[in-house]
């Protein structure tokens, strides 16, 4: 049963234009979601994340909306950069005993045309 | 200030070897977790340390064992390794206070193992 869903596995978006990326869950004990992107041969690096509190939180050209009620999740990059293209996994955490406990979605790959 | 390091970067076993994965982090961080990742499935949690002294079980735990040496560092043990293992391994460790907004797991770079 997976937990954490991206049903889009790419993605292709102009340079210059908005890049949404959606991820859905299904537990509603999660109490953050965050957002990390990964480049071919390196480890993931954090972007965002958003309590499960919040519906919306802004980072520069990156913006995440959570929408509880439908238990969706979105990323907006704005405006599209070449350096963006990599693949976006969505996770979503429960602290537990001390612990982060991250459920990964199966990631979306980006790509940013010219 | 290296972050997480991981090694080795790649190896190849056969089936029925044993290996150990290493892992250190330099940022004073008390949790320490394993992951694997497969193609076309997003990360999994194979084993966590919540702080020096402790582990448990994440999702995926069978065929593996771990050792939480010290605050820095967390090794991942295959014990008789399976072709069903082959896959890329990441390590990562957080923050046990969590900061609104930068709640993140700073992951390493990988180990890419092959079980034959």
């Amino acid at each position: 049963d997976q937990q954490v869903k991206q049903n889009s596995p790419s993605l292709s978006v102009q340079e210059g234009r908005i890049s949404i990326l959606n991820c859905d869950y299904t537990n509603s004990m999660f109490d953050y979601f965050l957002w990390y992107k990964k480049y071919p041969a390196e480890g993931p690096t954090f972007l965002i994340s958003i309590s499960s509190i919040k519906d919306k939180n802004e980072d520069g050209r990156f913006t995440v909306f959570l929408n509880k009620s439908a238990k969706h999740l979105s990323l907006h990059i704005v405006p599209s950069q070449p350096g963006d293209s990599a693949v976006y996994f969505c996770a979503a955490s429960r602290f537990i005993q001390g612990a982060q406990k991250l459920v990964f979605g199966q990631g979306t790959r980006l790509t940013i045309n010219p | 200030n290296a972050g997480v390091t991981q090694t080795p970067k790649f190896q190849v076993l056969k089936t029925g070897q044993s290996m150990t994965l290493q892992c250190a982090q330099d940022m004073n961080h008390n949790s320490m977790y394993w992951y694997r990742q497969d193609p076309g499935m997003g990360l999994r949690l194979i084993y966590y340390s919540a702080s020096e002294g402790t582990t448990d079980k994440g999702e995926v735990p069978n065929g593996y064992n771990v050792s939480r040496l010290n605050k820095r560092e967390f090794s991942l043990r295959l014990e008789s390794a399976a072709p069903s293992q082959t896959s890329v391994y990441f390590c990562a460790s957080s923050d046990h206070w969590w900061r609104e907004g930068r709640n993140e797991q700073f992951f390493g770079p990988g180990t890419r193992l092959t079980v034959l």
